[in-house]
């Protein structure tokens, strides 16, 4: 099972959104709802940002939201702070409780 | 305070073995679904096991298949990987992970981790 594809790098000014694509197939992204993202920050654990696609644990700001077209999951990050450069993860559920993460793509704030 | 703390990591010779271990705390250690991924060092994160609340249902991503076995004794709250045939592939940083439950599907706690280092 290969890696989901996410862009190496995006950045943006403060207050500016981005967004990060996350290209599956008809095995993993296309196939379940099940499509969660994680930010992690050098040397830290990763942190659960979006769940099932689009939805957000309590806790996690609204400026994060989540979305799939297709076999491609997207991840928005609205208003842009300088507490969000960090690298962020996707991640698929392939069936039968195995999982597939992204490249991972790291966020600069300018 | 829901926690999860990894332990056993080190340097180990090609060929050569390691058990790691990840204890939870601050909620029903038994009943959620838990997981171990790994990072190689500037690289992304990979899945490569996961068991059940029972322990009953296993599952190991092909990379480690035949190598590494994962295990829990929910009595203890812990988790454990015990890996063999380590080769320099397999160093990284290894995290434990909590499915959040409720037919939701992602990790919703994480350990810190504990680095895996295989080298002579």
């Amino acid at each position: 099972q290969s890696a989901l594809t996410q862009p190496r790098s995006v950045s943006g000014s403060p207050g500016q959104s981005v967004t990060i694509s996350c290209t599956g197939t008809s095995s993993d992204v296309g196939h379940f709802d099940y499509v969660s993202w994680y930010q992690q920050h050098p040397g830290k654990a990763p942190k659960l940002l979006i769940y099932d696609v689009t939805k957000r644990p309590s806790g996690v700001p609204g400026r994060f939201s989540g979305s799939k077209s297709g076999y491609t999951a997207s991840l928005t990050i609205s208003g842009l702070q300088a507490e969000d450069e960090a690298t962020y993860h996707c991640c698929s559920y392939l069936g039968s409780y195995r999982k597939v993460f992204g490249t991972g793509t790291e966020v600069t704030v300018l | 305070e829901v926690q999860l703390v990894e332990s056993g990591g080190g340097l180990v010779e090609p060929g050569g073995s390691l058990r790691l271990s990840c204890e939870g705390s601050g909620f029903t250690f038994s009943s959620y679904e838990m997981n171990w991924v790994r990072q190689a060092p500037g690289q992304g994160l990979e899945w490569i096991s996961y068991i059940s609340g029972p322990g009953s249902t296993i599952r190991l991503a092909d990379s480690v298949k035949g190598r590494f076995t994962i295990s829990r004794d929910n009595a203890r709250n812990s988790l454990h990987l015990q890996m063999s045939s380590l080769g320099v592939e397999d160093t990284a940083v290894y995290y434990c992970a909590r499915d959040y439950g409720d037919n939701s599907d992602a990790f919703d706690i994480w350990g810190q981790g504990t680095m895996v280092t295989v080298s002579s």
